[in-house]
């Protein structure tokens, strides 16, 4: 099993539909982020959530929502994307604190295709 | 402002042959660094890290090299095999941010 865990791995929604990207984490990390990996470009940070509480939200729209119900799970909701929002969605867990954010851990990623 | 590249978007090279991986930083806050491998399919897997405080720093097969005075960062793969292809990152902590900053990643190509 790996150490971080991302369902589903594949999804194709419509521009109405709503739906969630779930994230499990399960090495005892204390930080957990969504990343938003688009082709050819660089991974961009979406949200960051540290104990629990979002300590980052980087510009990213309304239409995503992230919800951290307890440190072991991320989830991100979707709802009204735009096709520009297809990617490659990735999870992430640290163990946050001290001087360095310390070594990701990257789940294999939701790969998202909005119709 | 933040920003971390990669001179070159491809590399190719033969298969036992020596890689270098080039990466520049713009950010002198930057107090720590780490290089990720991406397979076709998969997220992100750590390599290998240094901080800032030093210039170099030895993996298996890898070696990472710091050069703050000209913000560069490179990534050495020794004897370099066909599971090396991948698409490799380099990424930098802002000091005292609690996030890593990506730069756009090299496709490492092995030809044998």
């Amino acid at each position: 099993e790996t150490g971080v865990t991302q369902t589903p791995r594949h999804l194709v929604m419509g521009m109405t539909n709503k739906k969630s990207l779930k994230c499990e984490q399960h090495l005892g990390h204390n930080a957990m982020y969504w990343y938003k990996q688009s082709a050819k470009k660089p991974l961009e940070l979406m949200f960051v959530y540290s104990l629990e509480e979002r300590v980052e939200n980087n510009s990213v729209p309304s239409r995503f929502s992230p919800e951290c119900p307890n440190s072991s799970h991320l989830f991100l909701h979707l709802h009204t994307l735009q096709p520009e929002d297809s990617a490659l969605y990735l999870c992430a867990s640290s163990q946050a604190g001290g001087p360095y954010t310390g070594e990701l851990f990257f789940g294999e990623g939701s790969r998202l295709t909005v119709l | 402002g933040e920003s971390v590249g990669l001179h070159l978007p491809t590399l190719s090279v033969q298969e036992g042959d020596n890689s270098i991986i080039n990466c520049a930083y713009s950010n002198s806050a930057s107090d720590y660094f780490i290089w990720y491998k991406q397979e076709s399919g998969k997220g992100p897997q750590f390599i290998i890290d240094i901080r800032s405080n030093m210039d170099k720093r030895q993996g298996q097969r890898v070696t990472v090299l710091l050069n703050k005075t000209v913000k560069h960062l490179s990534l050495q793969i020794a004897a370099t095999q066909p599971g090396d292809s991948a698409v490799y990152f380099c990424a930098e902590n802002i000091a005292g941010a609690q996030k890593l900053v990506f730069g756009q990643g090299t496709r490492l190509t092995i030809n044998p």
